[in-house]
């Protein structure tokens, strides 16, 4: 258990539809980071938050939004949901906002298929 | 946007042998990162390579980081089938808010 909790574990869904992807950071952690990993892309970072405020964002799309609450644990909601949204999604989190040579934490990831 | 390409993308060797994975970039990142990750879970930190030309061993592992910091090695003795796995190398980018960037990845098989 590496102290990331994220649920659910895998997320069945037709096109179209929206889901929420949810994550609890390790304890003591301000950051969370939200990567989607599919084959052909590999680890792709997707929107980091820290304390509650959005730090950096990567190749996310418009469909997609997240938020981190105030008492840290963060949401990714993806909308309007494509075949090709199907991929893992990992969430990370660190202690620190302004990246860390200690490394981040992942959790175990939510598979998205959408059929 | 930097980029890290890692080198093999696959590699299947047998038991006792040794092998090296590569990670370039044309950039410079403030530190370098190594992972392993197994089927079904997330990433997890082999080590974190800081100076230009540092050098880590974890037991049979070695990482090497470039001395112009753009480039790094993982270097396995005596591989063994626990060893099987994807190992990603994730270069720190500073300039916006400090997120990981990742290569594609080595899978790596270990046959008895």
């Amino acid at each position: 258990d590496s102290g990331v909790t994220q649920t659910p574990k895998h997320l069945i869904t037709a096109t179209g539809q929206r889901v929420t992807l949810r994550c609890s950071p390790r304890s003591g952690d301000l950051s969370v980071y939200w990567y989607q990993q599919s084959l052909d892309q590999g680890l792709q970072f997707l929107i980091q938050y820290y304390n509650g405020e959005e730090r950096a964002k990567g190749n996310i799309l418009e469909r997609f939004s997240a938020q981190q609450f105030p008492d840290l644990h963060s949401e990714l909601n993806l909308s309007s949901l494509e075949l090709g949204d199907s991929a893992l999604y990992f969430c990370a989190s660190s202690e620190w906002g302004q990246g860390t040579d200690y490394g981040y934490t992942f959790g175990s990831g939510t598979r998205l298929t959408v059929v | 946007t930097q980029l890290l390409e890692q080198s093999p993308q696959f590699l299947s060797i047998q038991e006792g042998e040794n092998l090296t994975v590569y990670c370039n970039s044309s950039s410079v990142f403030s530190s370098l990162q190594w992972y392993r990750q197994e089927p079904g879970e997330g990433p997890v930190l082999l080590v974190t390579v800081v100076t230009g030309g540092e050098v880590k061993k974890l037991k049979r592992l070695t990482f090497q980081f470039g001395d112009a910091r753009k480039d790094s090695s993982l270097h396995i003795t005596a591989a063994q089938p626990g060893d099987t796995g994807l190992y990603l190398c994730a270069g720190l980018d500073l300039s916006q808010g400090g997120k990981l960037i990742f290569g594609q990845g080595t899978e790596l098989s270990v046959k008895p």
